[in-house]
């Protein structure tokens, strides 16, 4: 079957750097995505990978290996408004979304 | 931000009725969706539209079925509403739809209780 495995719930502290990661199994691969989904909002997307390698975008970074099938969402200088649900997804074979389950990121002071 | 509304926002409503949600994106993308969303689920795909008149189905279709008349509109009907379709529903659009690396973009969803 597919499945796409991500931590439910991560801490961390505002000003320091936290690494989300998801590992996935899925009949294909097209590509990885990462979005952000606030509290009672629609998700909004993050990021896109296709080849290994990393891909950085402000102060959000995303890290693919396809041969391990493991992606990671790095988020740098946490912001209090960084404090939302972090969704991965694979593209598989017939270019469908495969989702996560989501890690809810809470951040403190 | 992509011009994609959804209503109504929040329902309720009784087993055994039927119930349509509404899609409407102004940004004319050929690829819309329906996608339901639970606490401990990822989002799952209910249907897909790839045009007009042109639809397929998802993951998790049973009870569910779709319409796409105009390329702006994409409706889902639940034909005898369940308590176990009580969600929150997002429609989302792509640009050129699954063969390439274009992200889907969501509308606001809606919260559908079935009591």
């Amino acid at each position: 079957g597919q499945n796409i495995d991500q931590p439910t719930e991560m801490t961390a502290t505002e000003g320091a750097i936290v690494q989300i990661n998801c590992t996935y199994q899925t009949s294909g691969f097209n590509g990885l995505f990462w979005y952000q989904q606030h509290a009672g909002e629609a998700p909004t997307f993050l990021s896109y990978n296709v080849l290994d390698g990393l891909e950085e975008k402000g102060r959000f970074s995303s890290f693919l290996s396809r041969s391990k099938g493991y992606s990671y969402l790095l988020l740098k200088e946490l912001q209090m408004k960084d404090s939302a649900s972090y969704l991965c997804a694979v593209m598989d074979s017939n270019y469908q979304l495969i989702w996560g389950a989501g890690t809810k990121l809470i951040i403190k002071p | 931000d992509a011009g994609i509304t959804q209503s109504p926002r929040h329902k309720v409503t009784e087993t055994g009725t039927p119930v349509t949600l509404r899609c409407h994106q102004t940004e004319n993308h050929r690829y819309m969706y329906w996608y339901r969303q639970d606490p401990g689920h990822g989002l799952r795909l209910i249907h897909y539209s790839y045009g007009v008149k042109d639809t397929d189905k998802g993951e998790v279709s049973d009870g569910y079925s779709v319409s796409r008349s105009k390329t702006e509109d994409f409706l889902l009907t639940l034909e005898s509403a369940t308590s176990s379709q009580t969600s929150v529903y997002f429609c989302a659009i792509s640009e050129s739809g699954f063969r390439r690396s274009y992200e889907q973009y969501f509308g606001p969803g809606t919260r559908l209780t079935v009591t």
